[in-house]
């Protein structure tokens, strides 16, 4: 089973800063099959990212995703207000395993 | 518009088996790439995948769950059922259903309900 790290576990910014998110896998993920949601309290997770760098259907620009192998990043380049939320990669290239989240909070 | 919901009991006692349905609409899970997956997370914790059937009734489970889980499909209804046995205390959270489009390979979770809350107590 391919297991995913993601780092920080806590990210404090205010808005406007740029968002550095990291998820790093235990094996090669194949074809680049990472994905990156975002969940806000109470809510379901949200598709952002697919294929490790290609935006999901009405995900604004300011998400954009690279890597691949075992390392993988979501760069939010100015933060908005509704972005503050918690973050999960996800492979699917072998079976399906989601890493722990990395949360970004307002400092 | 695909939407998609759970449903199932809000409340198991421990060693009951729970039954959880996940009805769906704006595809069908006869149409060749379409699956559906189980997905769940403990109050404050990480996601879990659970279970994935596909159009063509092929069934995938998580390694550490798989004796306990059945998935199944009744496509005329739009609906897929995850069962789960022997419910304990630890098996307390939010279950949600998603989408899953095949195309070379399995794809992301594009679409998903809105989860629904399964506590474990005596």
């Amino acid at each position: 089973e391919i297991v995913l790290t993601q780092s920080p576990g806590t990210l404090s910014l205010s808005p406007g800063e740029r968002a550095t998110l990291s998820c790093r896998a235990s094996q090669s993920v194949s074809s680049s099959y990472l994905a990156w949601y975002q969940q806000k309290p109470g809510q379901a997770p949200r598709l952002l990212i697919y294929g490790a760098s290609s935006r999901a259907t009405g995900i604004p620009d300011r998400f954009s995703g690279s890597g691949s192998g075992t390392d993988f990043t979501l760069t939010i380049s100015r933060l908005e207000p509704e972005d503050f939320a918690v973050y999960y990669c996800q492979q699917y290239g072998s079976s399906l395993t989601f890493g722990p989240g990395t949360k970004v909070d307002i400092k | 518009q695909v939407t998609l919901r759970e449903s199932g009991p809000a409340l198991v006692k421990p060693t009951q088996t729970l039954t959880l349905t996940c009805t769906f609409s704006g595809f069908s899970l006869s149409t060749s790439g379409m699956c559906v997956s189980w997905v769940r997370q403990p109050p404050g914790k990480a996601l879990e995948w659970l279970a994935l059937i596909d159009w063509d009734d092929d069934k995938y489970y998580s390694t550490s769950l798989k004796t306990r889980l059945t998935i199944s499909k009744d496509t005329s209804k739009n609906q897929v059922v995850l069962t789960m046995t022997n419910m304990d205390p630890v098996d307390t959270a939010t279950y949600y259903c998603a989408r899953i489009r095949y195309s070379s390979s399995w794809g992301p979770l594009d679409s998903w309900g809105q989860g629904t809350l399964v506590t474990v107590s005596s």
